[in-house]
């Protein structure tokens, strides 16, 4: 299996350039997360998912936009990226909420 | 908001030598998880505690849940370099909070 995939693994934008990033999951788990991961900062929730159709605010969406049409996927969507998003992000899923995440292995994002 | 302070920040050791790592927090959890992050990767569960006093070992690396459910430990007995990583713990309730963590590196 496997597991939790991302894609890209790098990538370079520039300031007000948007992209998405990719994420998807063949454990049919309902449950999925974005995470931003900076140093010294821990890991911080971006959005979560419950399941197909169904998103919501974590504790950082502001400059994020999500969408979850199908169990397997929750893409990212990053709209006029600025210097403040340069991070390691990463999605995540489980079978329970907030317990027991499968993480995938990270985008490392930088807007310059 | 729940916090979690995890300590030391840094630790970097031996191989073969001792060391515990602690997971603090004023608030109380319903369980609580710890990862291992290796550099380029994303964080790998290592275990859940769930009961108050909880102890659980995984080989050398043993786990305690504290009896309040606001802490946790854990220790590694005889480190050796493939222990090297970022130990994160992360704790339930309203929702799941992380960590910082602790980066550890066990020198050959």
């Amino acid at each position: 299996n496997a597991g939790v995939t991302q894609t890209p693994k790098f990538r370079i934008l520039k300031i007000g350039q948007s992209m998405t990033l990719q994420c998807t999951q063949d454990m049919n788990h309902n449950y999925m997360y974005w995470y931003r991961q900076d140093p010294g900062m821990g890991l911080k929730l971006i959005y979560y998912s419950v399941g197909a159709g169904i998103t919501d605010k974590g504790e950082v969406p502001n400059g994020y936009n999500v969408s979850r049409s199908t169990t397997e996927d929750f893409p990212l969507r990053l709209e006029l990226a600025a210097p403040s998003q340069t991070s390691v992000y990463f999605c995540a899923s489980s079978y329970v909420g907030d317990y027991g995440y499968t993480f995938g292995s990270g985008t490392r994002l930088t807007v310059v | 908001t729940q916090l979690l302070e995890q300590s030391p920040q840094f630790l970097s050791i031996q191989e073969g030598e001792n060391l515990t790592v602690y997971c603090n927090s004023s608030s109380v959890f319903s369980s609580l998880q710890w990862y291992r992050q290796e550099p380029g990767e994303g964080p790998v569960l290592l275990v859940t505690v769930v009961t108050g006093g909880e102890v659980k070992k995984l080989k050398r690396l043993t786990f305690q849940f504290g009896d309040a459910r606001k802490d946790s430990s854990l220790h590694i007995t005889a480190a050796q370099p493939g222990d090297t990583g970022l130990y994160l713990c992360a704790g339930r309730a309203d929702g799941l909070t992380f960590g910082k963590g602790t980066h550890l590196i066990i020198q050959p």
